[in-house]
């Protein structure tokens, strides 16, 4: 089975803080994404990467940064956090640019900003 | 651009009801179709697709037929189970080849 794993599930920063999260995925998809989840807006693409070092902006790329070093990891960076970036999120992956469609997601981490 | 509209919800229904949760798209050319779910605490998973038109997707006691003349895709069960609640969420690929999801239906099955 394929396992997407997020390095937190939970987790609380101030306003300002550098934040990173972190996912790992462990199949070699090729693509791996962010998005967040926030009520009644359902899914929303933050980041994502088709490639190691390779990145795209997605729909709402304010606020973030994303690094892609080796093909299994996909970090997000919120350079200084803001309590309008309080959100659930998930990474996912996708096996290849051909068929980027069956996604398969990690947990997610509910951050907070305080 | 492509898009996906669902209905909103929550949608409540006892244990063995029938469930069914709308999705309709607009799409260039006649693009795979795909409901996902996500349980409480958890990522989503994908529940089932279709890949052309009047293709039938089915898992878990779910099925969704992928009507090109209604432009719909919506979800079926015949009877629902308290461990089915979730969000459910239908989406399809945009022009870009990202997917696009609706915004979520939650399902609350009651015993």
């Amino acid at each position: 089975d394929v396992k997407v794993t997020q390095s937190s599930r939970y987790l609380v920063k101030r306003t300002g803080e550098k934040v990173f999260l972190e996912c790992v995925q462990d199949m070699d998809h090729e693509n791996m994404f962010w998005y967040r989840q926030d009520p009644g807006l359902g899914l929303r693409l933050i980041y994502f990467s088709y490639d190691v070092k390779m990145k795209e902006k997605g729909d709402i790329p304010e606020g973030y940064s994303v690094s892609r070093e080796k093909k299994e990891r996909f970090s997000l960076i919120l350079e200084s956090a803001s309590t309008n970036q309080t959100s659930m999120y998930l990474c996912a992956s996708s096996p290849t640019w051909i068929q980027p469609y069956e996604q398969y997601f990690g947990p997610g981490t509910r951050l907070t900003v305080t | 651009g492509n898009s996906v509209t669902q209905m909103e919800g929550p949608v409540t229904l006892s244990e063995e009801a029938f469930l069914t949760i709308n999705c309709t798209y607009t799409a260039t050319g006649y693009p795979s179709l795909f409901w996902y779910v996500q349980y409480p605490g958890e990522g989503l998973q994908l529940l089932l697709k279709a890949t052309k038109a009047d293709d039938k997707g089915s898992n878990k006691g779910f099925e969704a037929t992928y009507r090109k003349e209604t432009t719909s895709f919506h979800l079926e069960k015949g009877s629902v189970q308290v461990s089915d609640s979730a969000v459910y969420f239908c989406a399809l690929p945009s022009n870009t080849g990202k997917l696009i999801f609706g915004q979520g239906t939650t399902l609350q099955v009651k015993p």
